[in-house]
């Protein structure tokens, strides 16, 4: 069946911007997960969704990062006034339930010039 | 101090050696480890779950020292795709993953 996917797979912005990121989870996996990875460290953890509702959003950096899953499908993470730091690779995962495999994306690409 | 620890490496191995990663972590309450594995510019994919009694699927061991809070890694007889980061991984109660920095493989003919 089909796996997550992650849009766009690349995305170049310039500083000061918004972007949003979109995540498609497995069907019927009601849990979803955001990490952000940057080159050379392991992801880490922003923000997680059980149903429509964030059930954990500790890892979330400031308040220029916000994310939805408003059907309790799709989620995307929306990022305001980027900065270079924010330049990673952001990854979606999704699994049955919390305590179930989580099953990565391909990732998104963020490139804050 | 991370809460999951590893050394980077990289590991240069000859094809058919043995080595072993390990990797410490700070929470005591963590029920759930993994290793994952991840190649280079793709997602992290799980490799394998980690069990006190230790596990084994194929040419992969793993096995956890909850007393030490240690998880190892040792695969056996190393081949050319076996390339790759090999990350280590606590899962908490909520479900979200903790990752280490990840261990790189380099397996030369």
């Amino acid at each position: 069946g089909a796996g997550v996917s992650q849009t766009p797979s690349n995305k170049v912005t310039e500083k000061g911007k918004y972007v949003e990121l979109r995540c498609d989870p497995i069907s019927g996996h009601t849990a979803l997960y955001w990490y952000r990875q940057s080159l050379g460290q392991g992801p880490e953890f922003l923000i997680y969704f059980q149903g429509t509702g964030a059930a954990d959003d500790s890892g979330l950096p400031n308040d220029r990062f916000f994310a939805v899953r408003p059907e309790g499908s799709v989620s995307t993470l929306k990022i305001q006034r980027t900065e270079r730091g924010d330049s990673a690779v952001y990854l979606c995962a999704s699994s049955y339930t919390y305590r179930e495999t989580q099953y990565f994306g391909p990732g998104t690409r963020l490139l804050v010039l | 101090r991370k809460e999951v620890e590893q050394d980077p490496g990289p590991f240069n191995v000859p094809e058919g050696a043995t080595v072993a990663f390990n990797c410490t972590y700070s929470n005591s309450a963590s029920q759930s480890f993994f290793w994952y594995r991840q190649d280079c510019r793709k997602e992290p994919k799980l490799l394998m779950s980690v069990y006190s009694s230790g596990n084994e699927d194929g040419r992969f061991t793993a096995q956890l020292n909850r007393a030490s809070q240690y998880i190892s890694l040792l695969i056996r007889d190393s081949k050319l795709s076996d390339s790759a980061t090999y990350l280590c991984v606590v899962r908490e109660n909520t479900g979200k993953l903790i990752f280490g920095q990840g261990t790189t493989l380099q397996v030369k003919p």
